[in-house]
């Protein structure tokens, strides 16, 4: 159980366009989905923390306007990267939120999606 | 602001070799504490997680984390790697369920036979 896909795993875009990327929670509900840019040889940097049904949050630094996060249901949340530029192309994981027994939440991640921006 | 700090960047052990990779946070109030795993070319994994009780609690594939909260430490330990064990390991903490895990740096193991 507990899996969460990314759709899709690479792309390669030319600059200026825009890319969306979904995350979707396969066998449970997730109120929160957070996104996340990892760096080769590096941590995870949090994006923005993506709740059904109302805005995302963003982290510090995080352009808004450049990564859309659309969280329309319990089980979608998707990331569009506009008007991509070559300092964009990065990896992006998703992950969502699956409440487990005695409050336990946990944070399942997805498999990632290679963004390379031409 | 919290912060996670994972000590070793890089360890190489032979097989058989015992594991104990150091993470150490900032946050002082109550921490839900994890150690994940992203074996190379895969998604990240989770290993154990560790939210309240037992501080020593035991993970997959023979894994286990200690929670000593005096010293805001929750360093893995494996008492005999194997080859397959090869990957990034991350050390994760956050507030409580619904906030945002801040990852450490992470930890590359190199295991050779």
């Amino acid at each position: 159980g507990a899996v969460v896909s990314q759709h899709p795993s690479r792309v390669i875009c030319k600059s200026g366009t825009s890319v969306k990327i979904e995350c979707r929670s396969l066998d449970f509900q997730a109120t929160t989905m957070f996104w996340y840019r990892q760096f080769p040889k590096q941590s995870l940097m949090l994006m923005a923390t993506s709740n059904e049904g109302s805005k995302a949050t963003y982290e510090q630094g995080v352009e808004k306007d450049k990564f859309l996060i659309n969280h329309a249901s319990l089980t979608l949340s998707t990331l569009t990267v506009t008007s991509a530029h070559p300092e964009d192309s990065s990896f992006y994981i998703c992950s969502a939120s699956a409440p487990l027994a005695g409050g336990q939440e946990t944070q399942y991640f997805g498999p990632g999606t290679r963004l390379l921006v031409l | 602001a919290q912060s996670v700090s994972q000590h070793n960047h890089h360890v190489i052990l032979s097989e058989a070799a015992s594991l104990e990779l150091g993470c150490n946070y900032s946050y002082g109030g109550t921490v839900n504490l994890f150690w994940y795993v992203q074996y190379p070319g895969q998604h990240l994994q989770l290993l154990l997680k560790y939210f309240s009780g037992d501080p020593l609690v035991k993970g997959i594939k023979g894994f286990e984390a200690e929670f000593i909260k005096s010293k805001f430490s929750f360093n893995l330990r494996k008492p005999s790697v194997q080859w397959s064990d090869t990957a990034e390991y991350f050390c994760a903490v956050r507030r409580d369920s619904g906030y945002a895990l801040n990852f450490g740096k992470g930890t590359s193991l190199l295991v050779t036979p």
